[in-house]
């Protein structure tokens, strides 16, 4: 069973306001990832870490931004939260070049 | 990037029916997941078959990597086996590209 968590996992917020969802994994994994789904839809890639002090954008634009600080802390943030960023975010992680990548339960965000 | 097709996107089973999904991708891949998704969005890792084939109970699956597909068996299907199926393919330093998936309902 994997052990990475997200946190919160519903969100309800006003436009304008600063958000930050958590992602912590606890198997020592280098690489994290955070990936956006909307309604109905296929996963995209907007962020990826290889490890601390690593983070690039993914394939999907994405206004939000994330940090690596520790290895099992992966947190993203948006700076001034819009409705059409409604989505479910959610965090994985792995481990090595080509291993099984395991996800968090998901942050499902409503901005109104 | 690579592009994941699956296939079909839509499957109404009745119970106890078998089914195949299948996911095509367009180039060599490190390797190649199936997961389930919840009806909460919690993605459920079923297979990491890069190659071969699996068996987990009533779900198996195959991977040709050579020839770029892969197939995920349900066998006597139970209505808690609804929901989407999700095929992603690993490119580059283990980033996943995921097909659109295939929405199963199994109705009694």
């Amino acid at each position: 069973e994997a052990d990475i968590y997200q946190t919160p996992r519903y969100l309800v917020i006003g436009t304008g306001k600063k958000i930050t969802l958590e992602c912590s994994q606890t198997m020592g994994h280098d690489k994290m990832y955070w990936y956006q789904q909307d309604p109905g839809m296929e996963l995209h890639l907007i962020h990826y870490s290889y490890g601390v002090n690593s983070t690039e954008k993914g394939d999907l634009s994405s206004e939000s931004t994330v940090s690596r600080i520790r290895t099992e802390h992966f947190p993203l943030t948006l700076e001034s939260a819009r409705p059409s960023h409604t989505s479910q975010y959610l965090c994985a992680s792995s481990d090595g070049t080509a291993t099984e990548a395991f996800f968090g339960q998901g942050t499902r965000l409503t901005v109104v | 990037g690579i592009q994941v097709e699956q296939s079909p996107p839509d499957l109404i089973l009745q119970e106890g029916a078998n089914s195949t999904l299948r996911c095509n991708f367009s180039d060599s891949v490190n390797n190649l997941q199936w997961f389930h998704q919840n009806p909460w969005g919690q993605l459920i890792n079923l297979f990491y078959i890069p190659s071969g084939t699996k068996q987990n109970g009533r779900l198996s699956a195959t991977t040709v990597a050579t020839e770029r597909y892969s197939l995920l068996y349900i066998s006597s299907s139970q209505t808690t086996d609804s929901g989407v199926y999700f095929c992603a393919a690993s490119y580059g330093n283990n980033r996943l590209a995921f097909g659109k998936g295939n929405q199963v309902v199994v109705i009694p």
